[in-house]
């Protein structure tokens, strides 16, 4: 079944540059990638997702690439503030009934 | 904004003990899901339902069942638990399966000492 690695499990920051988390998956048949982010004792909640009739998406800070050659997946954030430390998640579905997600990629934004 | 709910937030029972934790989302979803989070593993799937008396396994069932009772109520049963279910358990719900937005509930802590 598919798997999905997210390769930092800590990305450390300071306040106004950018991250990157990168996330591999194994199935082809791939085509959602969303991701979620969990800030500190508290829930997930959705950020951002891709699809896989396009390798970008923005919105705002955000950015999602797609590399499906690679099977590679990437969130980019831009002029990072405090507010965005968290825990994201990406995760990969083909299109079935369920979601897989990866281990989690703790973001550390310092001012 | 979808809301899902979950009933205890914070149980703790003894191995071999009794668990039901109760997911109720009042947005008429048609998907609902149980994970479980640890440390190092993201979310593992335990289970999934896409309708009232249906229920599909997720990736991680070994000692969990599942109830999907109404379109808004799902269940998770651990009849004889034990410290490995230890962990903390989120209940989520989507209209139409994976290609959509999943919506979590606050998440339970379970304690199995």
């Amino acid at each position: 079944g598919e798997k999905v690695e997210q390769h930092e499990s800590t990305l450390s920051v300071r306040e106004g540059d950018s991250a990157v988390i990168n996330c591999t998956y194994t199935d082809t048949a791939s085509s959602y990638f969303p991701w979620y982010k969990q800030e500190a004792g508290k829930s997930l909640h959705f950020v951002i997702d891709i699809r896989s009739n396009v390798d970008r998406k923005q919105s705002q800070r955000l950015t999602v690439l797609l590399d499906k050659k690679a099977k590679r997946f990437s969130l980019h954030i831009t002029a990072t503030q405090p507010e965005d430390s968290a825990i994201y998640f990406c995760a990969a579905s083909t299109g079935g009934y369920k979601v897989v997600f990866g281990s989690g990629t703790r973001l550390l934004v310092s001012p | 904004e979808a809301a899902v709910t979950q009933s205890p937030r914070n149980k703790v029972t003894v191995t071999g003990g009794n668990v039901t934790l109760s997911c109720r989302q009042t947005n008429s979803h048609n998907y609902m899901y149980w994970y479980r989070q640890d440390t190092g593993h993201g979310l593992r799937l335990i289970h999934y339902s896409y309708g009232a008396g249906n229920l599909q396994i997720g990736d991680v069932p070994d000692g969990y069942k599942a109830t999907r009772t109404t379109q808004e109520d799902f269940f998770l049963l651990l009849e004889l638990a034990s410290p490995s279910q230890t962990s903390l358990y989120f209940c989520a719900s989507s209209d139409w399966g994976s290609g959509d937005t999943q919506y979590f509930g606050p998440g339970t802590r379970l304690l199995v000492l």
